[in-house]
């Protein structure tokens, strides 16, 4: 059955420590997406990365970091330097030559840092 | 910067009715339209895209494109309440697979 896992679907963190989100494709795809969204706000790309080893910034990637060692893993490590990191977090891939660039999105990460 | 505007709603339409939700962007060069439904506290799913002008059908979902005017629109024909959600449209405009998303129209179907 394939598709993209996103855990967990619940975190909670004190503020100053860094927190990794976990996001997996089954689906074969090159390309994978994360995303924030805010209460009553679009998708802001964070990172993208169109191949493994190889990612680019967003729109706002600041206090974030990411790695793509595996097709199939794209994690996302929010730090301390994040100055308001509670938000819903989403992760997506895409076929870009096949699917020409439709995303699909795991079921994302609530993330609440206090 | 580039732009996707959507009016945030909410929209209400009866039971039955048509829901017409309206998106518009302003990069000129953009070639792949999305739109997704998003219900509370999930993710979104995509429902539609388009990639030429004029109609395309889908069950009760139809997108419209009109590039010379950078708009795009989707139509909920027989709406029902399991229909109520925000539905995001999304637009990509370069090779890198980006999209840019509006905020989203909330969609309320009314028994």
């Amino acid at each position: 059955d394939g598709g993209i896992t996103q855990s967990p679907k619940y975190l909670f963190r004190k503020e100053g420590q860094n927190v990794t989100l976990s996001c997996e494709q089954n689906l074969n795809h090159d390309a994978m997406y994360w995303y924030r969204q805010d209460p009553g706000q679009g998708l802001r790309l964070i990172y993208y990365s169109q191949i493994v080893n190889d990612f680019q910034k967003g729109d706002i990637a600041e206090g974030y970091s990411v790695s793509r060692e595996k097709k199939e893993s794209f994690p996302l490590t929010v730090t301390s330097a994040q100055k308001n990191p509670t938000a819903f977090y989403l992760c997506a891939s895409s076929d870009r030559l096949r699917l020409r660039y439709e995303q699909y999105f795991g079921p994302g990460t609530r993330l609440t840092v206090t | 910067q580039k732009e996707v505007e959507q009016n945030s709603g909410p929209l209400s339409v009866p039971e039955g009715a048509i829901a017409s939700l309206n998106c518009t962007y302003s990069d000129r060069g953009s070639q792949s339209f999305f739109w997704y439904r998003q219900y509370s506290g999930k993710s979104p799913e995509l429902i539609m895209s388009i990639y030429s002008n004029g109609d395309k059908e889908d069950g009760r979902f139809t997108a419209q494109l009109n590039k010379a005017s950078q708009y795009v629109s989707l139509l909920i024909r027989d709406s029902q309440p399991s229909d109520s959600a925000t539905y995001l449209c999304a637009v990509s405009s370069s090779n890198t697979g980006k999209l840019i998303f509006g905020q989203g129209t909330t969609l309320q179907v009314k028994p």
